[in-house]
């Protein structure tokens, strides 16, 4: 059955470093998003991409974040400095269409 | 997107229905409901979504009032593998993210 598949699975990184999480889609996937969980919280929508641009981003998605699809298979999430707050679980997802996602088991990133 | 409203727990005991309630009184017309679950902290996984009619699929079966204001996501025959936290979620069909809620969280015993 395919999956998204994320890399790496725990990623511990420097407070003020970039960290850059890896996900590989579904194949036939158009529509791809980022959504985080602070340990013990809800799961966060981060953003949406859709035909090489974001479609949608959340408050929690600033400057700090970016995403690219950079070889068509392949959809990234950096973030460039950071911070101990960033500590959580980053889920990637896919969808033929919208809301019917398919998720990814998860980077766990911890910021020290 | 309209508020949903589910049990913090419930259990059921292994082999029998688990039918797990959401209230959605807010919905409106053109927003559907979508059920997904997170088993431990996994990834959250796509269960189902209806959005007037009832649905059944190889995982679950979805039940829908009439007037759209609840509905039950039913596990016809729970395993322990079912353990897990269930979403419901309200939501256009055409918007591009889903806010999860504190769900509810399903034990099921032997």
């Amino acid at each position: 059955e395919p999956e998204v598949t994320q890399t790496p699975s725990h990623q511990v990184t420097q407070m003020g470093q970039e960290v850059i999480l890896r996900c590989v889609p579904i194949s036939n996937h158009l529509y791809f998003y980022w959504y985080r969980q602070i340990l013990g919280q809800k799961v966060e929508f981060l953003v949406s991409f859709y035909n090489n641009e974001i479609s949608e981003k959340s408050e929690i998605f600033d400057d700090q974040f970016s995403v690219e699809r950079p070889d068509g298979s392949n959809f990234t999430l950096k973030i460039r400095s950071t911070k101990l707050e960033d500590s959580a679980m980053y889920f990637c997802a896919s969808s033929v269409r919208q809301l019917a996602a398919f998720f990814g088991q998860g980077t766990r990133l911890t910021v020290v | 997107d309209a508020k949903t409203t589910q049990p913090p727990s419930m259990d059921c005991a292994e082999g029998r229905a688990a039918n797990l309630p959401c209230n959605h009184s807010t919905i409106s017309g053109n927003e559907y409901v979508y059920w997904y679950r997170q088993i431990h902290s996994q990834g959250p996984q796509y269960i189902i979504h209806g959005l007037k009619n009832n649905e059944t699929n190889e995982m679950a079966s979805l039940i829908i009032t009439e007037d759209r204001k609840s509905s039950t996501l039913i596990l016809p025959h729970a395993t322990l593998r079912d353990t897990a936290v269930y979403y419901c979620i309200a939501s256009l069909y055409n918007t591009d993210k889903l806010i999860f809620g504190t769900g509810t969280r399903l034990q099921v015993f032997p």
